[in-house]
């Protein structure tokens, strides 16, 4: 089965430290992998996505992560967090079958920030 | 500006009532995809449609009914038989041709019930 697992419901980091939110992967085939943040009571919005090009990917905000294979692996990182960093964020693979695409959730990882 | 609409914002149930949220896009997109939102339980997919008059169950599909009459319009009833329908639910379309594409949400319906 394909899953993501998101490790810490909560984190909590000042203002101007390092951001790591961690995501692990389950897949048979090549994963396609993506991160989204919600603010609150809003939907959801890309911040990077990995489609096994560079395992180094960019994304908005300052935001990147790195796609380890060998440790299934895609966590997000930030050098410095910022006041308005503070969402929720939610690691996610994109599955497929019988010609159609859905996306599977992880169940998220609040961040805090402290100023 | 092209997007999606959910509506209403807020939604409120009375016991034994059906209702319905809506969800419209102006992307022209052909997938659309219904998810159910509680807290610290991530989201977890309802019903899914790749083209018009066709949608596929998801994970959570019991107490829920979907239909897809029109590209751009994809309602989500919540029956009766769903018995805890509190939570919060966000509409998605993707373009549908590709795996590394990404989904567009809606702003999401809070579903209570009285």
């Amino acid at each position: 089965a394909q899953s993501v697992t998101q490790l810490g419901s909560h984190v909590s980091v000042s203002e101007g430290a390092l951001v790591l939110l961690r995501c692990n992967y389950s897949s048979s085939v090549p994963p396609y992998l993506f991160w989204y943040v919600q603010y609150p009571n809003q939907g959801l919005q890309l911040l990077l996505k990995y489609t096994s090009a560079a395992t180094l990917v960019k994304g908005i905000n300052g935001f990147e992560a790195e796609f380890k294979k060998s440790e299934t692996s895609f966590h997000l990182t930030k050098p410095s967090a910022h006041m308005s960093d503070a969402a929720e964020y939610f690691c996610a693979l994109m599955r497929s079958g019988a010609g159609s695409y859905q996306l599977t959730f992880g169940k998220g990882t609040k961040l805090s920030v402290i100023p | 500006d092209g997007g999606i609409t959910q509506s209403p914002k807020y939604l409120f149930r009375k016991e034994g009532q059906n209702v319905t949220l809506s969800c419209e896009q102006n992307l022209n997109h052909d997938a659309m995809y219904w998810y159910r939102q509680d807290p610290g339980q991530g989201l977890r997919l309802i019903y899914y449609s790749q083209i018009v008059n066709d949608f596929q169950k998801g994970d959570i599909a019991e107490g829920y009914s979907v239909s897809r009459e029109k590209k751009e319009s994809f309602p989500l009833t919540v029956t009766s038989a769903q018995k805890n329908p509190t939570a919060f639910y966000l509409c998605a379309s993707m373009p549908g041709q590709n795996r590394n594409e990404k989904l567009f949400f809606g702003s999401g319906t809070q579903l209570s019930v009285l």
